[in-house]
């Protein structure tokens, strides 16, 4: 168990609006990552971070945004959300492990948009 | 650009038998990490093995075991004596070294075990 917690679980919105989702670790890791797993397309990362206040744009970062005010939480941020992000959002923290990191994943949010 | 083709979308064996499932990747990195996630039906993404590029010495763990070949870039996961607990969808994965080490997804691959 990797101390990852993910809030809501699952959400079902309007097109348009704002949605926030929310990565919580409880044990200091400095990188932390959000995903989107969608069919046909294995997980996509969409931003990381390296540290607080330290983010970065993945693969699939048009329409998202990121925050990291603490180490332990990791904001994604749905400016206008669209019904092409209907998607599972995964956070995972990066555990350093001798030889090199190992990524551990939360229990995802379903969110659907409607 | 790094990429990993999982070709096998589906597959399905009969309880007991083994099975392989394939994992080719593309990098230009000298130095990489490859990883197998296994993913039940419950949706939960369960960290199975990491390897370093420079360690291509094949592993065993129990019934899985997962043979590297640097020369084909594959990484390939075996489950021996197969149950219907295994059933998942498996992903292979890859991320640069020594940097932010973002990971790249196969697409995966989906294994049922018949009882």
């Amino acid at each position: 168990d990797a101390g990852i917690t993910q809030s809501p679980r699952h959400k079902v919105t309007e097109t348009g609006t704002p949605v926030t989702l929310r990565c919580h670790q409880t044990e200091n890791h400095r990188y932390m990552y959000w995903y989107r797993q969608d069919p046909g397309h294995g997980l996509r990362l969409i931003h990381y971070s390296y540290g607080v206040k330290d983010t970065d744009k993945g693969e699939v970062s048009d329409g998202y945004s990121v925050s990291r005010s603490k180490t332990e939480d990791f904001l994604l941020t749905l400016e206008s959300a669209t019904s092409s992000q209907t998607s599972v959002y995964f956070c995972a923290i990066g555990r350093w492990v001798a030889g090199g990191t190992e990524q551990f994943f939360g229990p995802g949010t379903r969110l659907t948009v409607l | 650009a790094q990429k990993v083709t999982q070709a096998q979308t589906e597959i399905s064996v009969v309880e007991k038998e083994d099975v392989t499932l394939d994992c080719v990747y593309e990098t230009r990195d000298t130095t990489y990490y490859l990883f197998w996630y296994k993913q039940p039906p419950s949706g939960e993404l369960v960290f199975l093995i990491r390897r370093n590029s420079f360690d291509e010495q094949n592993e065993i763990s129990g019934r899985y075991s997962w043979n590297f070949q640097k020369s084909t870039s594959s990484f390939n996961f075996t489950i021996t004596a197969s149950q219907v607990v295994d059933s998942a969808v498996y992903f292979c994965a890859l991320s640069e070294a020594g940097g932010n080490e973002k990971l790249t997804f196969g697409t995966g691959t989906r294994l049922t075990i018949i009882p």
